[in-house]
């Protein structure tokens, strides 16, 4: 069984759209993340929750808006989507948010933004 | 910018030889982990370092840390052509609620 799953894997889109990705952990962790991979392998933290409270944000855009609905599940939607925004997000979660020993990762969705 | 750097940024090994790749931090930290990413997926965790300890090994994995030059290195003996990978060190703030990576290593084993 997967243990960080996210969907899509792929997403091609235009400008100014908005879309979702969706991160689903099975390890029954409290936090989970959000990491920005830009084309130079550079990965960025931009959000993390702690049992569905927002405790980091890294100066991430408006347009971004994390959603966790419940402690497995932790959203992403762009709104007005821009061409800077392609990358690969990642999901990740980890047992708690303190003394973070060990992340455990999603496989990625590539986003396109055309 | 990057909390961690890694040198190289590239390195071309044959099957065989050892493979060292270094990570420079600028804050302080509470813990260094290392992870693997292999093209298109998710990284994986492969070891950690808490900031008391020096060195620690896992299978063919040693890693060093020396908080005073805010250094870690990680060596992969025996490498495989299965090890060609990215590599990247990350660092845990004081808090140890952040992980912050480097810009990684790509390593390429050859058969």
């Amino acid at each position: 069984d997967t243990a960080v799953s996210q969907t899509p894997k792929y997403l091609v889109t235009q400008m100014g759209n908005d879309k979702s990705i969706k991160c689903e952990q099975n390890l029954g962790h409290d936090t989970m993340y959000w990491y920005k991979q830009d084309s130079k392998k550079f990965l960025k933290i931009m959000f993390s929750y702690n049992n569905k409270e927002l405790i980091i944000n890294e100066t991430v855009p408006n347009r971004f808006s994390p959603k966790s609905p419940d402690k497995a599940h932790l959203n992403l939607h762009i709104n007005s989507l821009e061409l800077g925004d392609s990358a690969v997000y990642f999901c990740a979660s980890s047992l708690t948010s303190i003394s973070i020993s060990e992340q455990f990762f999603g496989p990625g969705t590539r986003l396109t933004v055309l | 910018s990057q909390q961690g750097e890694e040198d190289p940024q590239a390195l071309s090994i044959q099957e065989g030889e050892n493979a060292t790749m270094n990570c420079s931090y600028k804050t302080s930290i509470n813990n260094l982990q290392w992870y693997r990413q292999n093209s298109g997926r998710g990284l994986v965790h492969l070891i950690l370092i808490r900031s008391n300890e020096r060195e620690k090994h896992s299978g063919r994995l040693r890693v060093t840390l020396d908080t005073s030059k805010k250094s870690s290195s990680l060596l992969i003996t025996a490498s495989r052509a299965a090890d060609t990978a990215s590599y990247f060190c990350a660092t845990t703030n004081n808090a140890g609620n952040m992980l912050t990576f480097g810009g990684g290593t790509r390593l390429m084993v050859k058969p």
